[in-house]
């Protein structure tokens, strides 16, 4: 596609629920980013892949978050048992190659806990 | 570790006015610092990139300029107009060169007709 794209936009789920998150990043962008942003902050990061490898999931706030990118193409963000702290809007990002070149994001997933 | 800090936090200004935006970092050492722009409810759109060899980007009526030594960058825009009103966010990659960015809490710009 032309864009960054995840899927679904909004989700609601009950606490306790597993949800999945996915992102169709740019054909051929080596490199995957995932944020969390909460209501009036800057995006923080969680996790990045350089193709199906998983580089850094220093930003995972618990261990009830899990990413993956099994075939170095389009990635999921599972969070099993959500929270209430866990409703923000999770971005995704991708770019052509590992390192500090331009990122482009997808239109992210709000994720509503109730 | 890299922080980035975002000011102001919102900023009101008739339309055609030229206004600027700030953005600091805490930690010079970066490879280079990017400006996005996000309206509610949507994802973030790419406006200008800054290598760390660079001083400034254009594009357009944006302008974008880098002190990597005073941890500054800002975000010029001229003659606004109400279409410009959105959220403006900085990141920098800190020194890790992994494309990992770190977000200032943004800049909510409001043009007034």
């Amino acid at each position: 596609g032309a864009g960054v794209s995840q899927s679904p936009r909004y989700k609601v789920a009950k606490r306790g629920q597993d949800v999945a998150l996915r992102c169709d990043p740019i054909s051929g962008h080596v490199s995957l980013f995932w944020y969390q942003q909460a209501l009036g902050q800057g995006p923080e990061f969680l996790t990045y892949f350089q193709n199906e490898a998983q580089l850094d999931k220093s930003g995972l706030p618990s261990d009830r978050f899990f990413a993956e990118r099994p075939e170095g193409s389009v990635s999921t963000l599972k969070i099993q048992r959500t929270q209430q702290e866990d409703s923000a809007v999770y971005l995704c990002a991708s770019s052509l190659v590992l390192g500090s070149t331009e990122a482009f994001f997808g239109q992210g997933t709000r994720l509503t806990v109730v | 570790k890299q922080e980035v800090t975002q000011i102001p936090a919102a900023l009101s200004v008739p339309e055609g006015e030229n206004l600027v935006l700030n953005c600091s970092f805490t930690d010079s050492a970066i490879y280079n610092l990017q400006w996005f722009r996000q309206d509610p409810g949507k994802g973030l759109t790419s406006l200008l990139l800054i290598q760390s060899s660079q001083r400034e980007q254009t594009s357009g009526r944006l302008n974008a300029s880098l002190d990597k030594s005073s941890g500054r960058s800002t975000l010029y825009i001229a003659a606004s107009q109400p279409g410009d009103s959105a959220t403006y966010l900085c990141a920098s990659d800190g020194s890790s060169n992994t494309g990992k960015l770190i977000f200032g809490q943004g800049t909510t710009l409001q043009v007034k007709p």
